[in-house]
């Protein structure tokens, strides 16, 4: 996990409420994702960013929006629209020519 | 979309055994990644192993790679109560958007002791 920071670790979101899931990174990795993992499943694809000022829609990208405004730091809103978003988001980032992904710790949302 | 599925879904053996799992994808791929998932944390890298390639170790780690069967397994040798985790395979996914991997739902192993 080292390198990369997701905050807070846990979060509660209320109806009709948005949300914004930190990720910071250190590792100067172009390539930041957002995954988010529902229990015993996978990972599905939220939002990718291969640079900055630059993202792109992943498998489950309605009710979610990003931004990537620093190399550093890709936070992952979780809008209104979204209605079952508790799961364990994880975000991860990626060199630039590098094939394996780097993960965060997580951040675990739950509705309220 | 899931590009690769794991198989079994669950795995429970006792220490010092061995431990396979199976990984099966859909489409061409340049290569496939395993990675571990302890509960509650984020992935961590295992292996990669390219699609030139029919078999690579790391450690106690053995994967394969058939892709005329678009298949793989991941094996660990000797297994340890601190293999207890869940395993996933990846694969890239490519298009004029940008590469992402994509993973599939998992194998959980449990050792005991």
């Amino acid at each position: 996990d080292g390198g990369i920071t997701q905050s807070p670790k846990y979060l509660f979101r209320k109806e009709g409420q948005n949300v914004t899931l930190s990720c910071e990174q250190n590792l100067n990795h172009d390539a930041m994702y957002w995954y988010r993992q529902d229990p015993g499943q996978g990972l599905r694809l939220i939002y990718y960013s291969q640079i900055v000022n630059d993202f792109q829609k992943g498998d489950i990208a309605e009710g979610y929006s990003v931004s990537r405004e620093k190399k550093e730091s890709f936070p992952l809103t979780v809008t209104s629209a979204q209605k079952n978003p508790t799961a364990f988001y994880l975000c991860a980032t990626r060199d630039r020519g590098g094939e394996k992904l780097f993960f965060g710790s997580g951040t675990q949302l739950s509705v309220l | 979309s899931q590009q690769g599925e794991e198989d079994p879904q669950a795995l429970s053996i006792q220490e010092g055994e061995n431990a396979t799992m199976n990984c099966s994808y859909k489409t061409s791929i340049n290569n496939l990644q395993w990675y571990r998932q302890n509960s509650g944390r984020g992935l961590v890298h295992l292996i990669l192993i390219r699609s030139n390639e029919r078999e690579k170790h790391s450690g106690r780690l053995r994967v394969t790679l058939d892709t005329s069967k678009k298949s793989s397994s991941l094996l660990i040798t000797a297994s340890r109560a601190a293999d207890t985790a869940s395993y996933f395979c990846a694969t890239r996914r490519s298009n004029q958007a940008g590469t992402a991997l994509i993973f599939g739902k998992g194998t959980t192993l449990s050792v005991s002791s």
